[in-house]
């Protein structure tokens, strides 16, 4: 099974408005760290945010959030009041002690935000 | 502070050829990982180090590439002889181990052409 998906290839967004971007993983360490990057046309990676296993809160940065529900196994990442420079690709990621520290990355999923 | 600096930002070359990308990561990190980012198969991990110390590199695809990390400060990633498969994306990323989170730090990447 695939430790990282992200079922969403491309997603439209209206200027303003809130997004969600799905992300699930798969693991049966107990310790584990979830990120989320940007990257945009150009190229380069870009942190948003991370969300480690054993946090009682959702992770915030701005207008990012990680909507984490541990049970359901999901590390949704939230941008509230999209920005045309958001359009970006994002990719989750996730580092558990299987795989050392080494990180796996999903698929990404394309965000377009409309004027 | 400079985030990850990698040279050159673009390479073509011809196939057969031998091709060097370069790295510098930021100052005081530990862990340095070499990722190559292409279409078919998104961001794969191909070595990584901790304190200039190969730790894994089960990514390497195959013989005709290799990595150093004579220093704290410099990294190089080197393909010979290199081949059209190997066009893709090269990202060099750093992080420290005393972040919590151990968030892994972007270059802007190396876009290598192989013709």
């Amino acid at each position: 099974a695939q430790k990282i998906t992200q079922t969403q290839p491309g997603m439209f967004v209206q200027e303003k408005e809130a997004v969600t971007l799905d992300c699930t993983y798969d693991t049966s360490d107990p310790s584990y760290g979830l990120f989320w990057y940007k990257q945009p046309s150009s190229g380069e990676m870009i942190f948003l945010i991370y969300q480690g296993s054993y946090d009682q809160q959702n992770a915030t940065e701005g207008r990012y959030s990680l909507n984490f529900q541990k049970a359901r196994k999901s590390a949704n990442l939230v941008i509230s009041a999209s920005q045309l420079g958001d359009s970006a690709m994002y990719f989750c990621a996730m580092r558990d002690m299987e795989y050392g520290n080494k990180l796996v990355f999903g698929a990404g999923t394309i965000l377009r935000v409309k004027s | 502070d400079a985030g990850v600096i990698q040279s050159p930002r673009h390479e073509v070359t011809e196939m057969g050829q031998e091709v060097t990308l370069r790295c510098k990561p930021i100052s005081g990190h530990d862990y340095l990982f070499w990722y190559r980012q292409t279409m078919m198969r998104g961001l794969e991990l191909l070595i990584y180090f901790n304190n200039n110390v190969p730790i894994d590199d089960s990514g390497m695809p195959e013989d005709r590439f290799s990595a150093k990390m004579p220093n704290a400060s410099f990294s190089t990633l080197k393909i010979q002889p290199s081949e059209p498969r190997d066009s893709a994306v090269y990202f060099c990323a750093s992080s420290s181990r005393t972040g919590a989170e151990e968030t892994q730090y972007f270059g802007p990447g190396t876009r290598l052409l192989v013709l």
